[in-house]
Formats: C-alpha cells, sequence, structure tokens
C-alpha cells in the first residue's frame, strides 16, 4: 500500500531562517505530488505541483520554492521565512492520469517567531 | 464568485441526527468531485468520491446536482465521531496535472 512521509512535524523557526521540509512517498512510482499551506482559519492554498523529476509548477509567487530531485521525492525550501509563512504545511500525492483523488501526508506545522 | 463555496458551519447537531453539507463549485467542465474530512490540527483524509449517480458508503452520502452545480454531502445516525470539519474538492481542469480546488470546509460538532 501506499505511505505518504513527512517530516518534521513541528518546527518553530525565527524571522529570516532559512526552511526545508521534505515529504516522500511510498509503494507508487511516478506520483503527481503538491505542496499546501493551510493557515490557521483558511483553506487548503496550493503552492507547488510536479508532475515528474525536475518539473514543478508554482501557484503563488512567494519567497518558497521546491525541488522534485527523485521521483517519490518532494522538497519545499525558502532562503528567509517571513512571519505570514507559519501555517499546516501539507504533502500530497495522486496517481498520475488516472484519478484526481490526492493522498495527503501528516503535514509540518510551521511557526516563523 | 469562489470557485469553490461552502458554509463554514459551525453545524451543532445531537448524537443521531440526520446533518447535510453543500458544496457549489463555479466551473461546469468539473468532472471529478470528493468529500474530505479533517480532525483538529490533522491532514486532509478523502471520505469519498461522489459519482454522477450518486453514491453511499455506510451512514454517509453523496449526491452531484449538475444542473445546480453543487454536491451534497448527508451523514445519517450522527455519531460523536464524526465532529470534524468536512471539505469539498473540485477539479480545476482536466490535464496531467491534477489538480484540485478546495472549499474552506464545513465544521460539524455532534454532542452527546
Amino acid at each position: 500500500s501506499q505511505t505518504i512521509h513527512q517530516w518534521p512535524a513541528t518546527l518553530v523557526q525565527p524571522v529570516g531562517s532559512p526552511l526545508s521540509l521534505e515529504c516522500t512517498v511510498e509503494g507508487t512510482s511516478n506520483p503527481n505530488l503538491y505542496w499546501y499551506r493551510q493557515a490557521a482559519g483558511r483553506g487548503l492554498q496550493l503552492l507547488f505541483y510536479s508532475v515528474g523529476i525536475g518539473q514543478i509548477s508554482s501557484e503563488v509567487p512567494q519567497n518558497l520554492s521546491a525541488s522534485r530531485p527523485q521521483d517519490r521525492q518532494f522538497i519545499l525550501s525558502s532562503k528567509k521565512l517571513l512571519l505570514s509563512d507559519s501555517g499546516f504545511y501539507l504533502c500530497a500525492w495522486s496517481v498520475r492520469g488516472f484519478s484526481y483523488e490526492q493522498y495527503f501526508g501528516p503535514g509540518t506545522r510551521l511557526t516563523v517567531t | 464568485r469562489k470557485e469553490v463555496e461552502q458554509d463554514p458551519g459551525p453545524f451543532n447537531v445531537p448524537e443521531g441526527a440526520t446533518v447535510a453539507f453543500n458544496c457549489t463549485y463555479s466551473n461546469s467542465a468539473s468532472q471529478s468531485f470528493f468529500w474530505y474530512r479533517q480532525d483538529c490540527r490533522k491532514e486532509p483524509k478523502l471520505l469519498m468520491s461522489v459519482y454522477s449517480s450518486g453514491n453511499e458508503d455506510g451512514r454517509f452520502t453523496a449526491q452531484l446536482n449538475r444542473a445546480s452545480q453543487y454536491i451534497s454531502l448527508l451523514i445519517r445516525d450522527s455519531k460523536l465521531s464524526d465532529s470534524a470539519t468536512y471539505l469539498c474538492a473540485v477539479n480545476r481542469n482536466a490535464g496531467n496535472n491534477r489538480k484540485l480546488i478546495w472549499g474552506l470546509g464545513t465544521s460539524l460538532a455532534v454532542n452527546p
């Protein structure tokens, strides 16, 4: 069966510090991968999605970036965090070319202080 | 108008009650519809896909109304454990990226 991992689970970082969040998927090949952010009391905001290694599409211009160095690995980064980057970061995957159903990892709760 | 809209609630219902949520969408070309459940401080989990003919899974029934562009979720015999936020999701467009547009969620509290 498929499993999606995210780490760390929680993170407290000062403004201006760098960020690296990692997501890995097991049990499937060639998935579509997604990074979302959910701010307190707000909906899911799609940040990036990827249909393959090295292929990243950005939904919202901001100080975040994403990379997909391996088929089942998706990384979210920032060089300098802002207070507004606080939120619940969720990685998700879907089967390419089959269904729109997305499956989420456990998320990383980021607080920028 | 937002692409996907939900009544935020909260819906407060007693155990055993029947409760229904609606979710409206603006893109008439949308073909895929889903209900997700999100517990507090947890990730969303797929509850049901919504098919044209409607579908039922135990106490949960999902319906699609294309003419009026909304989907619905009916929960019968509510349990305390049904307390959560229910998110609807609709595909934005065709293609390989498989992007979904999300509602803000409807909060449900089932009370003893």
